[in-house]
């Protein structure tokens, strides 16, 4: 059965720092690996998606990797900003289409 | 726009009370999800539909019963409302078989008294 998990649960950086956020998963037969963000009181926005082929994925500040072998993906952001405040949630997709999420990282990024 | 859209986006009713949440996408996606966040903030599958037909169903009480008139539209029924069921129901949809992701609703937020 597969499980996800998500560390820290909670993370708070000044503003113009780079960081990651972790993603660990104990089966290895995932099909795919998607990062959203999740803002207070909102649904979810899918930020990237990574293939089971694939290394990793970059959009704008974002860049997420997929390591199988190890069971985890890491989401990196570039140059922080307050807007970049939210809970990031990876989930990893199965053969039969499920979705299995993390708990998520809550980032609190300060000006 | 196009989207997954559910109704109503906030729902606060009496334990025991029957009640429904309507999710629609015009994204021409084959299969549709409903997903459930509890107070932890924890998303766990609850059911999955493929053109119409039922293709995942989670340990969910059979108070649970979603509903798939179309490939377009999944709706959620709740009978006897529990306070347990307050969470915040997440629809989404995604083409079968393609390399893209999960698009999901904006959620219903369920609050059962």
């Amino acid at each position: 059965k597969q499980e996800v998990t998500q560390i820290p649960a909670a993370l708070s950086v000044p503003e113009g720092e780079n960081l990651v956020l972790n993603c660990s998963f104990t089966d290895s037969a995932i099909y795919n690996l998607q990062w959203f963000r999740q803002d207070p009181g909102k649904g979810l926005t899918s930020l990237l998606l990574i293939q089971s082929s694939q290394r990793e994925q970059t959009s704008g500040r974002l860049n997420a990797s997929l390591d199988k072998s190890s069971g985890r993906s890491t989401l990196y952001i570039a140059a922080s900003q307050p807007g970049d405040s939210a809970t990031y949630l990876c989930a990893s997709r199965s053969n039969t289409g499920k979705l299995i999420f993390g708990q998520g990282t809550t980032l609190q990024v300060k000006p | 726009d196009t989207a997954v859209s559910q109704t109503p986006k906030y729902l606060v009713t009496q334990m025991g009370n029957d009640k429904s949440i309507k999710c629609e996408q015009n994204l021409g996606h084959d299969t549709m999800y409903w997903y459930k966040q509890d107070s932890k903030k924890f998303l766990k599958i609850m059911f999955s539909y493929n053109n119409k037909e039922l293709i995942i169903n989670e340990t969910v009480p059979n108070r649970f019963s979603p509903k798939s008139p179309d490939k377009a539209h999944l709706n959620l029924h709740i009978n006897s409302l529990e306070l347990g069921d307050s969470a915040v129901y997440f629809c989404a949809s995604r083409s079968e078989g393609s390399n893209y992701g999960y698009t999901f609703g904006s959620g219903t937020r369920l609050t059962v008294v």
